[in-house]
């Protein structure tokens, strides 16, 4: 079965700490991407990569940091530098051609106390 | 750089139609639609490309004016698994996605 999973669905964090959110991909894609949502608000973009090792920043990178060393893997890091964490993440995958529709993971509710 | 969706909300009857609007202050290589429900991903309904191509949802259409850099989602006889929240994404640089605040539609019996 190709997707994405993205583990865990929920995360509890103590303020000051930094987690790191998974998010894996069995559908060869080589465009990935992370997403913030909050109520009212949509999608924001965090980050994207196009290949492996390579990223940028989209318009809330602040606070967060992303990796790439493999392919099927783009693990991003709420760092305690992020002023407001707490949110639902939503990971991302497309090829990166012209039909480049986006298959979303199911998603993590992080939650700092 | 988020486009702007309108309405932020609509509630229709079965079989209602409805339009919702996305509009883009920066050029743009496609849109994008797609659907979320409630706790769930969202889900792909359409992209559109400049020139008029199209790939998508065999009941729902769009349209995309590449001028004024806007498109539109037609709900037509819409059903009640249509609610849920609709998303436009813009794409404007190679793989560099926007997406709006979303328009939440509910469609009752």
């Amino acid at each position: 079965d190709g997707g994405i999973t993205q583990s865990p669905k929920y995360l509890f964090r103590k303020e000051g700490q930094n987690v790191t959110l998974s998010c894996e991909q069995n559908l060869n894609h080589d465009a990935m991407y992370w997403y913030r949502q909050d109520p009212g608000q949509g999608l924001r973009l965090i980050y994207y990569s196009q290949i492996v090792n390579d990223f940028q920043k989209g318009d809330i990178a602040e606070g967060y940091s992303v990796s790439r060393e493999k392919k099927e893997s783009f693990p991003l890091t709420v760092t305690s530098a992020q002023k407001n964490p707490t949110a639902f993440y939503l990971c991302a995958s497309s090829v990166t051609g012209v039909y480049n529709e986006q298959f979303f993971g199911p998603g993590t509710r992080l939650t700092v106390l | 750089q988020q486009p702007v969706q309108s309405p932020q909300a609509v509630i229709l009857r079965e079989g209602e139609d409805a339009v919702i609007n996305c509009s883009s202050s920066k050029a743009l290589y496609s849109v994008h639609w797609y659907r979320q429900k409630h706790g769930e991903a969202p889900i792909f309904l359409m992209i559109l490309l400049k020139g008029g191509e199209q790939k998508g949802h065999d009941k729902i259409s769009a349209s995309f004016n590449e001028k004024k850099q806007q498109s539109s989602l037609y709900l037509t006889a819409s059903q009640l698994s249509y609610s849920g929240t609709y998303f436009c994404g813009t794409e404007i640089g190679n793989n560099d996605m926007r997406f709006g605040a979303g328009t939440r539609l509910t469609v009752k019996p």
